[in-house]
Parts: structure tokens; C-alpha cells; sequence
């Protein structure tokens, strides 16, 4: 069975651009996370789906982050426009739902804006 | 606020010499405590979930515990391919996301 699948693997922009991360959850995975990982550190909630319904995001940073999950499936991360401190990875993962569901990460995306 | 400390930040390993992991936490009610690997350039794997005190799982040379303030990772006899970074993550009965800990990164030298 196919894990979590992210694109692009890597991404390097100037600030001030945008930049757009994808994911495809692991095939009927109704809830779905992205993560934010800094370099030495455990990954951090960003957003929370379930199903089409952003039900946490509570720590995006709304000013320019932004999140959608169409047809509560895949899921797009964007961010309009980048901060030289938002080079880091973004996780994406997946899990069943329900009691001590486990979650599934992708490979990530490591963004470095220059 | 729920919180992970994971301890040491960083350990070197002979292959053969076994030794532990911690993972010291602080939650509003644990749902579960998990234990994920991740090497290089890679997205967290899984590896164990436990869910309540005298918890106990294993798998090939790693083997996961759980006290009602602490979890340990141990590792026995391990081989170079063990290396890598091993993150600790507490799930709140209240909450769906992780908090995780900075990690152990964790060299075996042939």
C-alpha cells in the first residue's frame, strides 16, 4: 500500500514569494495533519483535517498561511508570501481516525527561502 | 500545556552495546505515547504506541516502556543501521495532534 506522498521534495525561493506544498493522505485516512519541523526539533501541529473540515488550526499562521483539503482528500499548504524564517521542513500525515489512531507522516517538503 | 523531554539529546553507541532511551512527559490525560524513528531527509516512521502504565512493546532489537511520568526506548545489541534520530510523542484524551519531543539522535559505530 502507498504511504504518504508529498511534493515537491525540495523547494527554494526568495522571499517575499509564494510557495505551495502538496500531499495525498494514505487511501482512506479521513484525517489529516501538516506538521512543521525545525532543524533539531520534533514536528509541530500546523492544521488539522478532518475529512474536508479544517477542525485545528489553531497554530497556523493565518496572515499568511493557508490550507485547503478538497474532497477530503488530497491537501494543498501555501504560504503568500514566505519569510526568510519559514525555511523548514512541512510534514504531511495521515491516520484512520478514532481511538489512538495512529498517524503516518509523508517524506516532507524542505523549504529554504533565501 | 502538555510537554515531552527527551533525554540525551544526543548518544553514541559501540554495535553490540545496548543502552536506553528517555522520554519524559507531561499531559492532561494521556490518550497514548508514541515512538517514532526518523533517519536523514526522511518523514518520522512509526514504531510503537502504548497507552497505559506497566505497557510494555517490542520489535527486533527495540523495546518500548511506559510509567505513569517516563518511557523508555530500549535498545539491545544494536547495529549500525539502528542509527538514526528517535522521537517521543505524547496524544492528549482531549486533543488528536502530537506533541513531540526534540528527539535522541542515535549513532551505532561498527
Amino acid at each position: 500500500e502507498a504511504g504518504v506522498v508529498q511534493s515537491p521534495r525540495y523547494k527554494i525561493i526568495e522571499k517575499k514569494q509564494p510557495v505551495a506544498f502538496w500531499c495525498n493522505p494514505i487511501s482512506g485516512h479521513n484525517t489529516l495533519y501538516w506538521y512543521l519541523q525545525n532543524l533539531g526539533q520534533g514536528p509541530e501541529l500546523l492544521i488539522r483535517y478532518e475529512n474536508e473540515e479544517a477542525v485545528d488550526d489553531s497554530q497556523l499562521p493565518k496572515d499568511r498561511f493557508s490550507a485547503e483539503r478538497l474532497k477530503g482528500v488530497d491537501s494543498t499548504l501555501k504560504i503568500q508570501p514566505a519569510e526568510l524564517g519559514d525555511s523548514a521542513v512541512y510534514l504531511c500525515a495521515s491516520s484512520l481516525g478514532g481511538e489512538g489512531d495512529t498517524q503516518y507522516f509523508g517524506p516532507g517538503t524542505r523549504l529554504t527561502v533565501l | 500545556e502538555d510537554q515531552v523531554t527527551q533525554s540525551p539529546e544526543a548518544l553514541r553507541l559501540q554495535e553490540g552495546e545496548s543502552s536506553s532511551l528517555n522520554c519524559s512527559y507531561t499531559v492532561s490525560g494521556l490518550r497514548g505515547l508514541f515512538w517514532y524513528r526518523q533517519d536523514p531527509g526522511k518523514g518520522p516512521e512509526f514504531l510503537f504506541t502504548l497507552y497505559s502504565a506497566g505497557e510494555e512493546k517490542e520489535k527486533e532489537r527495540l523495546k518500548a516502556t511506559l510509567t505513569k511520568k517516563e518511557s523508555f526506548l530500549h535498545i539491545t545489541a544494536p547495529k549500525p543501521e539502528d542509527s538514526a534520530t528517535y522521537l517521543c510523542a505524547v496524544q492528549a484524551r482531549s486533543a488528536r495532534q502530537l506533541t513531540f519531543g526534540s528527539g535522541t539522535q542515535l549513532t551505532v559505530l561498527p
